[in-house]
Order: C-alpha cells, then structure tokens, then sequence
C-alpha cells in the first residue's frame, strides 16, 4: 500500500495524558497536512508543511498541540495534556509539488477519558 | 456566514438517478475547489478538483464551478447504492495551503 498510513489508527487516554501520533505520506510528496474531524462536521485545518518548515498553523492548535516534521519525511502530532474536547478523527494528508490535491491517510481516533 | 456552506441532508436520490450536491463559499480569492467522499467511519476520498469556471466531467460524476456565483456543484449521474456516503465541498484560497471544508451533505441512494 503506499497511500498515506497513519499510526495508531485508535488511541485512548486519559484526561491529562499526553499522545503522539504519526503520519508517513506518500512517497514523493512534500507537503503534509494535519486536521480534525468530530462527528458530523468537515475536517478542521491544524497545521502544513512544506519539506521539514511547518509553513502555516490554524489558531485552533493551541499551545498543548505540536507538530513536527524532521527531515520533511513523517510527521508526528503531539498533543499535551489532553482534554476531553480533544476527542476527535486526527487525519493527516499529503500532496505532491505544486499540486494542490489532498490525499488523506485512514485517520486515528482518540477518545480521551 | 460559515466560509464553505453545503446542505447537510440527507439527500435521497433513486438507484439510477443524477444526484446534485451544492456548495457556496464566502472567499471570493478561493482558487482551487474540491470534492471528496466519505463513508461512515472512514476518511475522506479526493473525488474531483475544480480549479477554472465551467465543468468537469470524469466518469460519472461532474463538477461545475461558477466563481461569480461563488457556487460549486457535483452532479452524480446513474447513481448507485454504493455512492451513499456524505460529500465534503472544500476550498482552498490563493496563496495559503490551508483547506476549508463545509460539513458535507448525507447522501442516500436508494435501490
């Protein structure tokens, strides 16, 4: 398979925990994209990167979320301290050079107790 | 005024039918347009990409775009049960990376 894979697919904690997660987009593309999806609404934009340079960051990624990208390969989302509100789809997309189609992974679920 | 507006549903079309789902967006510097799929429990699928006014047509399905009416649309034609899902409307300004999409509308085809 080599669409993007995202790890785990399902996380639960508890409340005050932190969680990290972890995309590898697909080979090639350079740019990768976080969101967030609760039920019944579109994904939530959280964060872009072009190679390793985290380029635009929505004002919903509060100080508790991180993202990183090392060597502009996979990216991980940390998020501390988790809180209930937290409990979402976190997705993560990537594209090609100078394209700007979105090709989302299969998401990780976490509920936070 | 949400930025990405779509009809929530659900839409109920029969096995067979052509399937219109709408989408205005407030941005009038959006640039690029997007259509994607979702089943239940899963991610969204990239259907179609819209970036010049007039249609698109691939397969079974078209997208129009009318960016002085700030309007998209996607025709499904010959529906069928397994087109049921709901579908995203997404936008995406000139010059930013970030996506917007709308809540998606519930469509329902029934055999």
């Amino acid at each position: 398979d080599t669409g993007v894979s995202q790890d785990p697919r399902h996380k639960i904690t508890k409340r005050g925990q932190n969680v990290t997660f972890r995309c590898d987009p697909i080979s090639e593309h350079n740019r990768l994209y976080w969101y967030r999806q609760t039920l019944g609404q579109g994904p939530e934009f959280l964060t872009y990167f072009q190679n390793e340079a985290q380029l635009e960051k929505s004002r919903l990624l509060s100080d508790r979320f991180s993202a990183e990208r090392p060597k502009g390969s996979f990216s991980t989302l940390e998020i501390q301290r988790t809180e209930q509100g937290d409990s979402a789809m976190y997705l993560c997309a990537s594209s090609p050079p100078k394209n700007n189609e979105q090709f989302f992974g299969p998401g990780t679920r976490l509920t936070v107790l | 005024q949400k930025e990405v507006e779509q009809n929530s549903g659900p839409l109920s079309v029969p096995e067979g039918a052509i399937a219109s789902l709408n989408c205005t967006y407030s941005d009038r510097g959006s640039q690029s347009f997007f259509w994607y799929r979702q089943y239940s429990g899963k991610s969204p699928e990239l259907i179609m990409s819209i970036y010049s006014n007039g249609d698109k047509e691939d397969g079974r399905f078209t997208a129009q775009l009318n960016k002085a009416s700030q309007y998209v649309s996607l025709l499904i034609r010959d529906s069928q049960p397994s087109d049921s899902a709901t579908y995203l409307c997404a936008v995406k300004p000139k010059g930013y990376q970030k996506v917007t999409f709308g809540t998606g509308t519930k469509l329902q085809v029934i055999p």
